[in-house]
């Protein structure tokens, strides 16, 4: 079955400690990002990749990073996460151009 | 910058038609999306329009562009209880590859 995962599902923290949030898509899709949804926000980008070892940032990357080494991973690095990193988290992907981006299911970051 | 806005709720009965509508700033978008999110889940897409398009029609969904005023609606004919969800308008970023602008999203609730 084609889709996105993500891990942990939802997590609970505390401020400062690093944490990881992996994605993995099995679709050998070039593009992966990051986003987050807050109420009344909507989607926001934090990062994204075009292909392996190219990754750029979104409108909201302070405080994140990424990696791309393998194409169909992504993972989310937080070095010292803060209560307004409380969100959550979605990474998609999508082939390069106007396609329809696949969602993962989410991931609940709590961060106290 | 771009921007998409959404009214944050509808509320309509079992039945009726829905009408979600939804603004955007960025004449040279190319493609508008509609994503529907179910409680728990990610976002899936419903469907999209291309820019040089007036109406797309896809059974019980119809979407509706006016260029000159920047206006994008989706139209939910039959309304079920399982059409509740929150609904995002994108768009595409002219230009910024796969790159999508959300809106905050609206909150479709369908009741007997």
């Amino acid at each position: 079955e084609a889709q996105v995962t993500q891990n942990p599902r939802y997590l609970i923290t505390v401020t400062g400690k690093k944490l990881t949030v992996t994605c993995s898509q099995n679709m050998n899709h070039e593009y992966m990002s990051w986003y987050r949804q807050d109420p009344g926000l909507g989607l926001r980008q934090i990062y994204y990749s075009m292909n392996v070892e190219v990754t750029d940032k979104g409108d909201v990357p302070e405080g994140y990073k990424v990696s791309r080494k393998e194409k169909r991973n992504f993972p989310l690095i937080l070095e010292s996460p803060s209560p307004n990193q409380t969100s959550l988290y979605f990474c998609a992907s999508s082939l390069v151009g106007p396609y329809e981006q696949y969602f993962g299911p989410g991931t609940r970051l709590t961060v106290t | 910058g771009e921007d998409v806005e959404q009214s944050l709720f509808l509320s309509v009965r079992e039945g009726d038609s829905s009408v979600i509508n939804c603004t955007y700033t960025d004449s040279s978008s190319t493609y508008l999306y509609w994503y529907k999110q179910e409680p728990g889940a990610g976002l899936q897409l419903l469907t999209y329009i291309f820019s040089n398009m007036d109406m797309k029609q896809d059974q019980r969904l119809t979407v509706l562009l006016n260029k000159k005023d920047k206006h994008l609606s989706l139209r939910i004919a039959d309304t079920q209880t399982g059409d509740s969800a929150i609904y995002f308008c994108a768009e595409k970023e002219a230009g910024g590859y796969n790159k999508l602008i959300f809106g905050a999203g609206t909150r479709l609730a369908v009741h007997p």
